[in-house]
């Protein structure tokens, strides 16, 4: 199955400022995914990213505090924008399998965001 | 919005126990998935159910689609310590017309030694 990576692993944010979470697949696919995972929490899905068009937001979440780019078929990036302690989680991004649903999707192995 | 409720949320067992958890949800699913979240890591594709009834085995772990399609359970026989994680249900709702995946909040397995 194909692989995901993320950078960076984790980080410790001063609070106001911004950071930006790449996403790497090791194959094209069509859709990726942002989660955002709160300590002791499950994952809640932020937004779809989308390559050639605007990323689609979940509720609750909005542009301009998780601004998403797609510039091709095999990475994604998002930002966590005016960060705050609340912002703290692990962030994840996804992928499906190629060719299969949603339910096939695999996961990177998170960026651990730590928010001062 | 759709919720899983899965239980328990966490659980301390002796190395060589069964393990049990289960999900249920207030509406019908078109598809069960099970993940494993080892520390520092992103969740992991366990076993996928797709049809009532069905039962579905990946070595140790069983899983079952509720013949409601309203349920599920995960079991792991004679746990071992590489057992240790977080263990989260997902599934996605019929009512979902984008097929969106739902997860649930996770049961943390601890084995003692």
């Amino acid at each position: 199955s194909a692989v995901i990576s993320q950078k960076p692993s984790r980080d410790i944010c001063q609070r106001g400022t911004s950071l930006t979470i790449q996403c790497q697949v090791d194959s094209q696919v069509t859709m990726m995914f942002w989660y955002r995972q709160q300590p002791g929490q499950s994952l809640t899905l932020i937004a779809t990213a989308n390559q050639g068009s605007e990323a689609t937001y979940e509720s609750g979440f909005v542009i301009d505090k998780f601004p998403i780019s797609r510039p091709n078929l095999t990475f994604s990036t998002l930002t966590v924008s005016n960060m705050s302690p609340e912002d703290s989680s692990i962030y994840l991004c996804s992928a499906p399998q190629p060719f299969g649903g949603l339910e096939t999707q695999y996961f990177g192995p998170g960026t651990r965001l730590l928010v001062l | 919005g759709q919720q899983l409720n899965q239980s328990p949320q966490s659980m301390f067992i002796q190395e060589g126990e069964d393990v049990s958890m289960n999900c249920t949800t207030s509406s019908i699913f078109n598809t069960w998935l099970w993940y494993k979240q080892d520390p520092g890591e992103g969740p992991v594709l366990l076993i996928a159910l797709y049809k009532a009834g069905e039962l579905t085995s990946n070595g140790r772990l069983t899983a079952q689609f509720g013949i409601t399609r309203k349920d599920s359970f995960l079991n792991i026989s004679a746990s071992i310590p590489s057992d240790v994680g977080i263990y989260f249900c997902a599934g996605q709702p019929r009512m979902n017309r984008d097929d969106k995946i739902i997860f649930g909040k996770g049961t943390r397995l601890h084995i003692l030694p």
